[in-house]
């Protein structure tokens, strides 16, 4: 149990294209969802949090009209670059949880922008 | 503002070896606390987690790790490792009281390479 689904797992986009990305929980509610940021050899940076119906939360420094994040039921989220550019080039990756506090995470979406 | 260090980037171990992976976590209450391990271009697989109770978790893969409030100390442990566990581990703090939206801080991570 407690999977969570990401789609894609590899994208390659022009610069000054938006690109976006869904976080699926298959087999659970997830009542808040997280998006990362991981760089290479670096650790996970927490960009937003989303909880069902509401807007996102995002953490400081991290620009809202670039990265939309969108979490309209409770087995979904999406996160949308837009106008995407080449330093958005990243491993994105989501988490879920429900009603505990553990954090269910996604494989990732390799994002490469040209 | 909750922390996480890791001080150890890279750490080197025969296989059949024993391991141990240090983490000291900064959190003004009682902190939930957990370790993730992820393989080149995977997501993160959790290997433990403490909540409360037995300060002594055991987790998956035969890995273990033992909480102490005296010295902020999380350290991931396994008496003896395998050449598949090979990857880089994570140690992360989250509010026992669910505050912050349950948000989790990562440490940097320490890559665990094993020799054959």
């Amino acid at each position: 149990g407690a999977v969570v689904s990401q789609h894609p797992s590899r994208v390659i986009c022009k610069s000054g294209t938006s690109v976006k990305i869904e976080c699926r929980s298959l087999d659970f509610q997830a009542t808040t969802m997280f998006w990362y940021r991981q760089f290479p050899k670096k650790s996970l940076m927490l960009m937003a949090t989303s909880n069902e119906g509401s807007k996102a939360t995002y953490e400081q420094g991290v620009e809202k009209d670039k990265f939309l994040i969108n979490h309209a039921s409770l087995t979904l989220s999406t996160l949308t670059v837009t106008s995407a550019h080449p330093e958005d080039s990243s491993f994105y990756i989501c988490s879920a949880r429900s009603y505990s506090y553990e954090q269910y995470f996604g494989p990732g979406t390799r994002l490469t922008v040209t | 503002a909750q922390s996480v260090t890791q001080p150890d980037i890279h750490i080197t171990v025969s296989e059949g070896a024993s391991l141990e992976l240090r983490c000291n976590y900064s959190y003004g209450a009682t902190p939930y606390l957990f370790w993730y391990v992820q393989s080149p271009g995977q997501g993160l697989q959790l290997l433990l987690k403490y909540f409360s109770g037995d300060t002594l978790v055991q987790g998956i893969k035969g890995f273990e790790a033992e909480f102490k409030r005296s010295q902020s100390s999380f350290n991931l442990r396994k008496p003896s490792v395998h050449w598949s566990d090979a990857a880089e581990y994570f140690c992360a703090v989250g509010g026992g009281s669910g505050g912050s939206n349950y948000k989790l801080t990562f440490g940097k991570g320490t890559l665990l390479t094993v020799n054959p």
